[in-house]
């Protein structure tokens, strides 16, 4: 069965850093990964999309890269700031509008 | 305007009792979600509706059972609620395309005792 890990541990940075996500997953080869943020109480929220034929996508200070040889993708927040802290979900497509959502990383940006 | 939003946002009840969760999207998607999210925090797809059809139902027990009266609204049922039923309950919507980006709703946390 399809396996997503994200690093359950707590990542904490100091601000100004950058934040590095790391998504591992087995047993399937999504068409397109996406990454959400999720914060205490509420519900995810869309951040990025990335194509299984896309190295790499940027948004603002938000970087993905995506390798399907290593079945990996990595999230990036550069110049990470306090309000970036959260909890950071990867989630895969397998395909007919079913995503495969990992348990997420907790990010703690500290002043 | 609230994008997708879900009512209510708590739920206490007790064990055995029939409860209901609702669900309202005016982004005008075609496609809604139920997900459930266990204290781990896996967030796990429980079913699928596009234009007021099942297209995923994700092995649920059959005491779950959504009911879309048209595409803005999805609502679920739970009969014969279980402790293990406790968790948050995530409604989403989504255009429907490959890869589309889903709009979650704020959540209820559904407590059985």
């Amino acid at each position: 069965s399809q396996k997503i890990e994200q690093n359950s541990e707590a990542l904490n940075i100091q601000e100004g850093k950058t934040a590095t996500l790391t998504c591992n997953y087995t047993n399937y080869s999504p068409a397109y990964l996406q990454w959400y943020r999720q914060d205490p109480g509420r519900g995810p929220v869309f951040l990025l999309l990335i194509r299984e034929n896309e190295k790499e996508k940027r948004k603002e200070r938000l970087k993905v890269t995506f390798d399907t040889t290593l079945k990996q993708s990595l999230f990036h927040i550069t110049a990470s700031q306090p309000a970036d802290s959260a909890t950071y979900l990867c989630a895969l497509d397998r395909g007919f509008n079913k995503f495969y959502f990992g348990s997420g990383t907790k990010l703690n940006v500290k002043p | 305007d609230t994008a997708v939003s879900q009512t209510p946002k708590y739920l206490v009840t007790q064990m055995g009792n029939d409860k209901s969760i609702k669900c309202e999207q005016n982004l005008g998607h075609d496609t809604m979600y139920w997900y459930k999210q266990d204290s781990k925090k896996f967030l796990k797809i429980m079913f699928s509706y596009n234009n007021k059809e099942l297209i995923i139902n994700e092995t649920v027990p059959n005491r779950f059972s959504p009911k879309s009266p048209d595409k803005a609204h999805l609502n679920l049922h739970i009969n014969s609620l279980e402790l293990g039923d406790s968790a948050v309950y995530f409604c989403a919507s989504s255009q429907g395309g490959k890869g589309d980006t889903q709009y979650f709703g704020p959540g209820t946390r559904l407590t059985v005792l």
